[in-house]
């Protein structure tokens, strides 16, 4: 079966804080991650893809295989970073997404 | 534009009404879905489609049902609606394989009253 854990329901961060939102997951092939960001009256969007290696608005994020996780980083978080973030996996299903329950993430002033 | 459209944004209905969700996408995309979420919640997903002609449901166990009669269109119908069927209803469309991931549509919040 496969499984995503975001062990977060709500984190704070100051502003210029490093952030770190933390995604594990369970599958036994080899996975294809994502990060779905989702503002305030916006709809569910794509922030970044594992394969792609990329930085996207300061966002990086690794996959570990040995930890089985996929943590979304920010050295310097920013108020308009603050949204609902959601990391997701490909796998069994083959290309149906399976979601995490998301982090609210509150960068405050 | 190339993009992914829901309608209706909102909708409230009585309990027993048969209902359609639509949604269609411009992009050309052959794989299609939908997601179930609660507010602040995780999506579920409660059907998915590879092409036309091709549903299959989803890992959350769902009364609606959903046709892909044409590659833009895949509409979930619910025959007839209760109140637990209250929820955000997600579209979503990806291309041929899932690199380059999914675009999600605005979804439709439905209330059953």
């Amino acid at each position: 079966a496969q499984r995503v854990t975001q062990p977060e329901k709500l984190l704070s961060v100051f502003k210029g804080a490093p952030v770190e939102l933390k995604c594990n997951y369970s599958y036994s092939g080899s996975p294809e991650l994502f990060w779905y960001v989702q503002y305030s009256r916006q709809r569910l969007q794509l922030l970044l893809r594992h394969i792609s290696r990329e930085s996207i608005k300061g966002f990086t994020a690794d996959l570990n295989k040995g930890e089985t996780s996929f943590h979304l980083k920010k050295p310097f978080a920013q108020e308009e970073d603050s949204a609902m973030y959601y990391c997701a996996l490909s796998g069994n299903s083959g290309y149906a997404l399976n979601f995490g329950k998301g982090t609210s993430l509150l960068v405050t002033p | 534009e190339a993009d992914i459209y829901q309608t209706p944004r909102y909708l409230v209905i009585g309990t027993g009404k048969k209902i359609t969700l639509e949604c269609s996408q411009t992009m050309g995309h052959d794989k299609m879905y939908w997601y179930q979420q609660d507010p602040g919640m995780e999506l579920h997903l409660i059907h998915y489609s590879y092409g036309v002609n091709s549903t299959e449901k989803g890992d959350l166990s769902s009364e609606s049902t959903v046709s892909r009669i044409r590659t833009e269109h895949f509409p979930l119908t619910l025959e007839s609606a209760r109140p637990s069927h209250t929820s955000q209803y997600l579209c979503a469309s990806s291309d041929t394989g899932t690199n380059y991931g999914y675009t999600f549509g605005s979804g439709t919040r439905l209330t059953v009253v």
